[in-house]
């Protein structure tokens, strides 16, 4: 089945700088890659995703890359800001057939800004 | 629309004690899931089902047990509860093929097994 990696596990940033959170897939199949921000005691909610036809898709101050080649996708967030202080997890899923009712979610990142 | 229901909100159990957890939406979706999350260990996948009376394990589907008699109601069973399924529970549901739709995630059910 599929295996998500996340990398780093903590990250802490100044207000303002960018922040960088990656991973890894290891189903080639997969083509759907959500991130999802969890604030503490809260629900995850989905933030950005990103489709395998798409390299790159931006929504205001975060992005998300996709390089389908590597099996690798980013979320990328900037000037930072304290309440995007959360814990972040990227997923992935299909399209169509095989595990398309599910997400397999990487491990998640604690994403700290600080004023 | 209250979106997806889980209650209770909180919840302590005697080990060997059983329980179930409730999941509710009003949205008309086919697909449910439930997902348990741990320290360090994202979200894991424990059951899921793709319409009323089909269900099937996920990941980490032992201990427990679910059922899908009604489209809108999918409940999480502890056999008998173990200090291992103190966790977090989240339920989840999407109208079809979670690529295109994305989870609609409850609130949470966080469970402490003693």
């Amino acid at each position: 089945g599929e295996n998500v990696e996340q990398h780093p596990s903590t990250l802490s940033v100044q207000e303002g700088d960018s922040a960088v959170i990656k991973c890894t897939y290891s189903d080639s199949a997969s083509n759907y890659f959500p991130w999802y921000k969890q604030e503490l005691g809260k629900r995850p909610q989905l933030i950005i995703d990103i489709r395998s036809n798409v390299g790159e898709k931006k929504d205001q101050r975060i992005a998300v890359t996709l390089n389908k080649t590597a099996k690798h996708f980013s979320l990328h967030i900037t000037e930072t800001q304290p309440e995007d202080s959360a814990v972040y997890f990227c997923a992935a899923s299909m399209l169509s057939g095989g595990s398309n009712y599910k997400l397999t979610f990487g491990k998640g990142t604690l994403l700290t800004v600080n004023p | 629309n209250a979106g997806v229901t889980q209650t209770p909100k909180f919840q302590v159990l005697k080990t060997g004690q059983s329980m179930t957890l409730q999941c509710a939406q009003d949205m008309n979706h086919e697909y449910m899931s439930w997902y348990r999350q741990d320290p360090g260990m994202g979200l894991r996948l424990i059951h899921y089902s793709v319409g009323a009376g089909i269900t099937d394990q996920g990941e980490v589907p032992n201990g427990y047990n679910v059922s899908r008699s009604t489209t809108e109601d999918f409940p999480l069973r502890l056999l008998s509860a173990a200090p291992s399924q103190t966790s977090v529970y989240f339920c989840a549901s999407s109208p079809g093929t979670v690529g295109f739709y994305g989870y609609t995630f409850g609130s949470g059910t966080r469970l402490t097994v003693v």
